[in-house]
């Protein structure tokens, strides 16, 4: 089956980077366009980016454009998010979500357990 | 403040029809057919319930339906049961330079 396992998060200072990473298993991952969805603590979910299935095409929220940039590694099943400039408010528990389609956007399929990143002094 | 507007709250006994809806715009909602809905248990992932505005994927409980009209979409869950208490997300493909945004959110109780 379908499974989504992310990672990298941690406690960091405003300024600093990140990496994230997300482990796909049970399907063809070359094949789906993948997302990053964040949660702030006690809020609502907020799209940040999305890569096609071959990684020509990306896409980014207003609030992360220019700061934060999305990748995947094909041969190894893994999708990164690579954050930097990081303030308090991209504190939030960040899901990888595989699209039902390989490009575009067409809904959020199948979803990982989350990785929390706490942006603090 | 969400590109996409849900009630904060609905309740409902069990055994009774409850509708969500999530109002967009012009930008949104109106002009797509990629509409979903989400549903989520407190501390645990969204989970996929509606996809391209009525599709039910495949495990979902047929007690959830969904439709649009103009620029508001609705999720309906009939036969409303306990375990249906969670928080419920729409979410849609926008023209704007944000790709999709989502709803508020509507946290569903079961009285």
């Amino acid at each position: 089956q379908v499974h989504l396992v992310e990672s990298g998060g941690g406690v960091v200072q405003p300024g600093r980077s990140l990496r994230l990473s997300c482990s796909a298993s049970g399907f063809t991952f070359n094949t789906y366009a993948m997302h990053w969805v964040r949660q702030a603590p006690g809020r609502g979910l907020e799209w940040v980016t999305l890569i096609s299935f071959d990684g020509n095409n990306k896409y980014y929220a207003d609030s992360v454009k220019g700061r934060f940039t999305i990748s995947r590694d094909n041969s190894k099943n893994t999708l990164y998010l690579h954050m930097n400039t990081l303030t308090t408010d991209d504190t939030a528990l960040y899901y990888c979500a595989r699209d039902k389609k390989g490009s575009g956007w067409s809904a959020f399929d199948y979803w990982g357990q989350g990785t929390l990143v706490t942006v603090s002094s | 403040q969400s590109a996409l507007t849900q009630p904060v709250s609905v309740s409902g006994s069990p055994g009774q029809l409850i509708t969500i809806s999530c109002t967009g715009s012009s930008t949104d909602i109106r002009h797509f057919n990629y509409v979903s809905w989400y549903q989520q248990h407190p501390g645990k992932a969204p989970k996929l319930i509606i996809s391209e505005v009525k599709n039910r994927p495949s495990g979902v409980s047929n007690r959830f339906s969904a439709s649009k009209s103009g620029h508001t979409a609705s999720l309906i869950i009939s036969g409303l049961q306990a375990e249906d208490e969670a928080d419920y997300y729409c979410s849609s493909y926008t023209s704007t330079s944000t790709l999709i945004v989502f709803g508020g959110g509507t946290r569903v109780t079961v009285l």
